[in-house]
């Protein structure tokens, strides 16, 4: 059965901290997908990053990287030199293939404060 | 641009009452999704659709129903509403996917629907 978990509930740091927001799955498939979502006080979620489970490779972008490591079912999140524009809710969500498509399973969420 | 909207941001309702959530996109997407949010629970699903009078049922589908009767629209029902069903509600779509390949979901505002 799939899972996510974001044992993280909250996160205050201060403005230029460095912050890593975890994220561990769980899933029987050997096909799978995983993502990170942003959703700001607006509201709307937002894509971050897409990751398919035959690419380890960890990515940059920006301020912004992501370690995804199959050996710790581990998709991890770090944001450098944070800002308080950074401040919003973080959802993980992996994706399996089901009866004619794929179905999304988020984590519970992580909400990042990043304090002037 | 890809436009998810959702018939209402903000919506009160009495226990009882027959609900109707729409959500319509713009981008001929075959996948559509219904999630609801919790504090601590992050998104939930309750029933998505691959294609036009398809459905499935997701994590949590009691007490909903919904309907695809054209591509582009996708509703969920609350034959009944409770109060136990007042929370945040969040359309969702992706394209049908190519082999290798999913894209990320692209979210609609969300309603918030309170049931008194």
């Amino acid at each position: 059965a799939q899972k996510v978990t974001q044992a993280q509930t909250e996160i205050s740091v201060v403005e230029k901290e460095d912050v890593t927001l975890d994220c561990v799955y769980e899933t029987r498939d050997t096909t799978y997908y995983l993502f990170w979502y942003k959703q700001p006080p607006s509201g709307e979620l937002v894509f971050l990053i897409r990751r398919n489970s035959f690419d380890e490779q960890n990515e940059i972008s920006g301020r912004y990287s992501w370690n995804f490591q199959k050996s710790t079912s581990s998709f991890n999140f770090t944001i450098t030199a944070s800002q308080v524009v950074d401040s919003a809710v973080y959802f993980c969500a992996l994706s399996e293939e089901n009866t004619g498509g794929f179905k999304t399973i988020f984590g519970a969420g992580t909400r990042l404060f990043v304090k002037a | 641009d890809v436009k998810v909207t959702q018939s209402s941001r903000y919506l009160v309702k009495r226990t009882g009452e027959k609900v109707f959530l729409e959500c319509v996109q713009d981008m001929d997407h075959e996948n559509m999704f219904w999630y609801r949010q919790d504090p601590g629970l992050g998104l939930r699903l309750i029933y998505f659709s691959y294609d036009v009078k398809m459905k499935e049922k997701g994590d949590i589908p009691e007490g909903y129903s919904v309907s695809r009767e054209k591509k582009e629209r996708f509703s969920l029902i609350l034959e009944s509403a409770s109060t136990n069903q007042t929370s945040m509600y969040l359309c969702a779509t992706h394209p049908r996917t190519a082999t290798g390949h999913l894209e990320e979901q692209y979210f609609g505002p969300g309603t918030r629907l309170t049931v008194t």
